[in-house]
């Protein structure tokens, strides 16, 4: 069984910050990973997905893989309040390319 | 736009009924999901099908069924609700090259009295 391991936080930026949230998963079978913003009482929605070591950047969202060291990282830059939400890593491999969710991290960005 | 659509946004059943979600993807997706969400346990996958008439359990099948019967839809059955089974319940669809880009919809939160 796959594990994902999120901070749950509260992670609390200022906004304009740089926002961290990072992730790591326990198996070396994950091929793609998928970030997904939950904002409070609704459903997860993509953001971002990365299939290959490096930066992958989208806005003002960075999403970063380390597949060597088992870590996903999504980097906020500029964050607003529009951002407070719950981030959730997704890893995904193997035969079926289904995902498992992490707990997720709450985001709030302050003014 | 891709679209999963719930049958409801709330519902409240009594101990012991049959209940039945339903969920419709209008995006022609072979894959279809059931996840409840739960404080402190996030996703967990109850279900999934990679086509018509096709199903395979998740992480937490127990107490739960599912039904397929048109690529567009995929019902969730609990056979027998319990209280337990208070959570709130969230349906996803996706390519089968892509399951992890997947198209949530807005989710049914079920209380089990």
């Amino acid at each position: 069984q796959k594990e994902v391991e999120q901070n749950s936080g509260p992670l609390s930026v200022p906004e304009g910050a740089i926002a961290s949230l990072n992730c790591t998963y326990s198996d070396r079978v994950s091929q793609s990973f998928f970030w997904y913003r939950q904002y409070s009482g609704k459903s997860p929605e993509l953001i971002m997905s990365i299939y290959s070591n490096g930066d992958k950047e989208d806005g003002r969202f960075t999403a970063q893989l380390n597949k060597a060291s088992q870590y996903v990282s999504l980097l906020i830059r500029d964050s607003q309040p529009s951002d407070s939400a719950t981030y959730l890593c997704a890893p995904a491999g193997g035969g079926s390319y289904i995902p498992t969710f992490g707990r997720g991290t709450s985001l709030i960005v302050h003014p | 736009d891709v679209k999963v659509t719930q049958s409801s946004r709330y519902l409240v059943k009594r101990t012991g009924e049959k209940v039945f979600l339903e969920c419709v993807q209008d995006m022609d997706h072979e894959n279809m999901f059931w996840y409840r969400q739960d404080p402190g346990l996030g996703l967990r996958l109850i279900y999934f099908s990679y086509d018509v008439k096709m199903k395979e359990k998740g992480d937490i099948p127990e107490g739960y069924s599912v039904s397929r019967e048109k690529k567009e839809r995929f019902s969730l059955i609990l056979e027998s609700a319990s209280t337990n089974q208070t959570s709130m319940y969230l349906c996803a669809s996706s390519f089968p090259d892509r399951g992890g880009e997947q198209y949530f919809g807005p989710g049914t939160r079920l209380t089990v009295t």
